[in-house]
């Protein structure tokens, strides 16, 4: 069964800080992992990662895959009080048959960025 | 273009009633999951579609709940004798597609429906 496990559960830091946020993985056919932010309701897409050691990044938020010890982090550079939010960790793979779509989520790491 | 939509945004029910939740995808997507999200976890794996087909429905908890795609683009959760343990926010994605590739198969979420069984 495919599992994620994220840390830490709940961070508080205040705004210029910079926070890595983890994420560790054990999934069947690893096919890629993706990070999303939730504020309210609805998780919003930040990355997508498939190949290990390649950084992506978009404005202050950067992530990093290692697929040879199963995880992932997410960097968050001069936080702001508008990146309080929770970040989830989700991974897709293939246990066989023809099954590719699922996502399998971290319990998700509450970020509270204080003024 | 318009995103994920689902209605109702909240629903309260009585346990033992019928409930129906939707999901509108993004315009040209083929692909459809529902999860479902309890407080302080992260979203569950439900169902997901490809076409008008269920992919996967290995996430379905029990023989209560159901969920049908008939055209290939709006899609209904169907829970029957409802339970207090399935209030949750019911959150549903939609892919272009969700093939077996590596890439291009980010989910984007709508706002989820909040449900409340009393």
């Amino acid at each position: 069964e495919d599992k994620v496990v994220q840390s830490p559960l709940s961070l508080v830091v205040h705004e210029g800080d910079t926070v890595t946020l983890n994420c560790s993985y054990e999934v069947t056919n690893f096919r890629s992992l993706l990070w999303y932010k939730q504020e309210k309701k609805a998780p919003t897409f930040l990355f997508m990662l498939t190949s290990s050691g390649i950084e992506k990044k978009s404005g202050r938020l950067s992530s990093i895959l290692d697929k040879k010890e199963l995880f992932s982090i997410l960097n968050i550079t001069a936080t702001q009080t508008g990146d309080s939010a929770i970040y989830l960790c989700a991974v897709r793979g293939n246990a066989g048959g023809t099954s590719y779509g699922k996502l399998t989520f971290g319990q998700g790491t509450i970020l509270t960025v204080h003024p | 273009g318009a995103g994920v939509s689902q209605t109702p945004s909240n629903k309260v029910t009585e346990k033992g009633k019928y409930v129906e939740l939707r999901c509108d995808p993004i315009s040209g997507h083929t692909a459809l999951y529902w999860y479902r999200q309890s407080l302080g976890q992260g979203p569950e794996f439900l169902i997901y579609f490809q076409g008008t087909g269920a992919a996967d429905d290995s996430g379905l908890p029990n023989d209560r709940f159901f969920a049908v795609r008939p055209e290939g683009s709006v899609s209904t959760l169907k829970i029957q004798r409802t339970e207090r343990g399935d209030s949750a926010v019911y959150l549903c994605a939609s892919s272009l597609t969700a093939g077996p590739g590596r890439g291009t198969y980010e989910q984007y979420f709508g706002p989820g429906t909040r449900l409340t069984v009393t």
